[in-house]
C-alpha cells in the first residue's frame, strides 16, 4: 500500500495548457515537499509547505497544503516544455525522513 | 561543482558479483541518506547517517547491502551477490539542518545498476 498517493500518473499536454496534480495520504504530515526529477538526474526540491491550508507560488507553479496536512496539490499555469519532467511529493511525520509517492510524468509538446 | 556527486554513474554488472557505490556529500552537510529508485516509483529510503554515525535503515536493506560513512565525509554503498531485482537507480543525498528547520534534501545524479 502506498503512504502517498499522486495522481494522474501520467500528463500529456501542449504548451500554454493548465495542470493540477495531487498528492493524498490517510496520514497527516508535519511537512509535504514537492520535487521535479529530469531523466537520468536526481530529484531537485521545488517547495516544502509546512501550514495546514498554505499556498506557495514559485513563478508559474502554486503548491497548496491541505487543511488537514493529508493532502497537497501543484498546479501549473501556462505550462512550457521545460516543465517537463517527474514530480514527485514526499511526506515528512516525526522523522526527517521523507516518503515520496511514486511521482506525476509529465510531457509538455511544444 | 559543489553539489552531491555520485561514482560511477552507469554500473552493469553480472549476477552474483559484488558492486560497490561511492557518494560525495555537499562538504557541510552532516547528513547522507541513500535511495534506491526503480522505474514507476518514487525514491524508497535505505538508510541514513549522522556524520560517521549510521542511525537508521530500512528493512528494504538486506543482509547483503552495508553502508559506510568513515570519515563523516563521503559513503560507499556495498551490495554482495547482486541479484537481477538489484536493477534500480541508487540516489545518495545530504543535507544539514538546524534545530528545528525542515531541512532540505540535495540529491546527486545516481548510480543507475544493471543486474544481468
Amino acid at each position: 500500500t502506498q503512504l502517498l498517493e499522486q495522481s494522474p500518473q501520467f500528463l500529456s499536454i501542449q504548451e500554454g495548457e493548465n495542470l493540477t496534480v495531487y498528492c493524498n495520504s490517510s496520514s497527516v504530515f508535519s511537512s509535504l515537499q514537492w520535487y521535479r526529477q529530469e531523466p537520468g538526474e536526481g530529484p531537485v526540491l521545488l517547495v516544502t509547505v509546512v501550514t495546514g491550508g498554505e499556498v506557495k507560488k514559485l513563478k508559474r507553479l502554486t503548491f497548496q497544503f491541505g487543511d488537514a496536512r493529508k493532502d497537497s496539490s501543484l498546479h501549473i499555469t501556462a505550462a512550457q516544455p521545460g516543465d517537463t519532467g517527474l514530480y514527485l511529493c514526499a511526506g515528512i511525520r516525526g522523522s526527517y525522513i521523507p516518503t515520496f509517492g511514486r511521482g506525476t510524468s509529465l510531457i509538455v509538446h511544444p | 561543482d559543489t553539489g552531491v556527486s555520485q561514482d560511477p554513474r552507469h554500473k552493469i554488472t553480472k549476477r552474483g558479483q559484488n558492486v560497490t557505490f561511492r557518494c560525495d556529500p555537499i562538504s557541510e552537510h552532516n547528513r547522507l541518506y541513500w535511495y534506491r529508485q526503480t522505474l514507476g516509483q518514487g525514491p524508497e529510503f535505505l538508510t541514513y547517517f549522522q556524520n560517521e554515525a549510521q542511525l537508521e535503515k530500512s528493512r528494504l536493506l538486506s543482509d547483503r547491502f552495508s553502508a559506510e560513512r568513515p570519515k563523516g565525509s563521503f559513503s560507499t554503498l556495498e551490495i554482495q551477490r547482486t541479484e537481477q531485482g538489484d536493477s534500480a537507480m541508487y540516489l545518495c543525498a545530504s543535507s544539514f539542518a538546524p534545530r528545528g528547520v525542515v531541512e532540505t534534501q540535495y540529491f546527486g545524479p545516481g548510480t543507475r545498476l544493471l543486474v544481468l
